[in-house]
């Protein structure tokens, strides 16, 4: 019973490089969620993709790429890292059904990033 | 931009009390929800309130929602040192194709001392 699960949990990351962070789900939900959560900023969304195939912008997703590779799994890409993007970074997972909204949100433990 | 803001941004109380978290929205909603986090770990899910609802109760939480002003709170009441941990208080926004994106608030730091 994993619920949401995100790896790595840590990273440490040299200005210019890149790394994909990994999340999977199995509640077979159909929307996924990925958030930054900087201290005194709450959680912002940077991407989020509401079924296979569809991924669509968030608050904050400048410096990011997304693939939703299947139902269970949604990766997020920095292609080149920089400082700014130091933080911990949550992936999330709901029903989200057409024209439903009152589904809550299943998260996981997060990946602390930083970013040198 | 936040949706949610919520007052007060951190809050100390010995175990026993009761603990008031406040959070003001700015456009229509579907509904509220309340998250909590404990330190180092992802949120959970601990109560949704729908906007044609006014008040809710879930063991020792409760939470109103108040639409006319855009807020709601969350009270837990009996506290205990295992609720110290943040509280979020997180906006789905209604109609569109938001499905069920949610804006949270800024959180309140709940510390309960034994």
């Amino acid at each position: 019973n994993a619920g949401v699960t995100q790896t790595p949990k840590f990273q440490v990351l040299k200005t210019g490089q890149s790394m994909t962070l990994q999340c999977a789900q199995d509640m077979n939900h159909n929307s996924m969620y990925w958030y930054r959560q900087d201290p005194g900023m709450g959680l912002r969304l940077i991407y989020y993709s509401a079924s296979e195939g569809t991924t669509d912008k968030g608050e904050v997703p400048n410096g990011y790429n997304v693939s939703r590779l299947n139902k269970r799994e949604f990766s997020l890409r920095l292609e080149s890292a920089a400082p700014s993007q130091t933080s911990v970074y949550f992936c999330a997972s709901s029903e989200g059904l057409w024209g439903v909204h009152d589904q809550p949100q299943h998260f996981g433990d997060g990946t602390r990033l930083s970013i040198l | 931009s936040q949706q949610g803001e919520e007052d007060p941004q951190a809050l100390s109380i010995q175990e026993g009390e009761n603990a008031t978290m406040n959070c003001s929205y700015k456009t229509s909603i579907n509904n509220l929800q309340w998250y909590r986090q404990n330190s180092g770990r992802g949120l959970v899910h601990l109560i949704l309130i729908r906007s044609n609802e006014r008040e809710k109760h879930s063991g020792r939480l409760r939470v109103t929602l108040d639409t006319s002003k855009k807020s709601s709170s969350l009270l837990i009441t009996a506290s205990r040192a295992a609720d110290t941990a943040s509280y979020f208080c997180a906006t789905a926004h209604a109609g569109g194709t938001s499905y069920g994106k949610l804006t949270f608030g800024q959180g309140t730091i709940l510390t309960v001392h034994p």
